[in-house]
């Protein structure tokens, strides 16, 4: 079975500049997260969506983050524009309702 | 609000010990509990889960875990700890009233000693 699937796997890029991270939730999955993790806080949730729609954006950090999640089988968290402190490894985990959340290998940011 | 304390940062074992990784929540109905595995340069992988029913639960590589109400308590155990069991654990709580969104513990790193 495929996984939860995010890309790219490795991101280097210059502070101002946009960064896309995307997700592919497993088939029939209808709740999606967005975390982010660091040395330094851990692993924090940024947004969630159940059936598409977001449900809880308390964890964006800023107005500089944004997630979008346009069908059930794909979803994007965008900085604009990046900063060196949004380096981290985020990942994406998708889940059926009520279940474990299954999480992909992530993507890890370097904003220089 | 729910919650999950890991309180040992870190651990070191030696190969073949027994492990014990400590988990403590607050949640205000029954929980839903479970274990997560990270190894470097990977996302979490689910261990073991406990919804209801026995107490005492068994998931992956060996790995089980005992829920204990009275002390709020989800610990992770394992008799026999393998080299390949170096990583870091996660213990976590869900709201499954809140489209599954699950509260993480600071995780546990695990060192095992040859």
């Amino acid at each position: 079975d495929a996984g939860v699937i995010q890309s790219p796997r490795h991101e280097v890029t210059e502070m101002g500049q946009e960064v896309t991270l995307r997700c592919k939730p497993i088939s029939g999955h209808n709740s999606l997260f967005w975390y982010r993790q660091t040395m330094m806080r851990g692993l924090e949730l940024l947004i969630y969506f159940n059936n598409n729609v977001p449900i809880d954006d308390s964890g964006m950090p800023e107005d500089r983050f944004s997630a979008k999640m346009p069908n059930a089988s794909f979803s994007t968290l965008k900085i604009q524009p990046s900063e060196p402190r949004d380096s981290a490894v985020y990942f994406c985990a998708s889940s059926p309702q009520g279940q474990p959340q299954h999480f992909g290998d992530g993507t890890r940011l370097s904003i220089l | 609000a729910q919650s999950v304390t890991q309180p040992d940062i870190h651990i070191t074992v030696s190969e073949g010990a027994s492990l014990e990784l400590r988990c403590n929540y607050s949640y205000g109905a029954t929980p839903y509990l479970f274990w997560y595995v990270q190894s470097p340069g990977q996302g979490l992988q689910l261990l073991l889960k406990y919804f209801s029913g026995d107490t005492l639960v068994q998931g992956i590589k060996g790995f089980e875990a005992e829920f204990k109400r009275s002390q709020s308590s989800f610990n992770l155990r394992k008799p026999s700890v393998h080299w390949s069991d170096a990583a870091e654990y996660f213990c976590a709580v869900a709201d499954l009233t809140n489209a599954g969104k699950s509260t993480f513990g600071d995780g546990t790193t695990l060192t095992v000693k040859p």
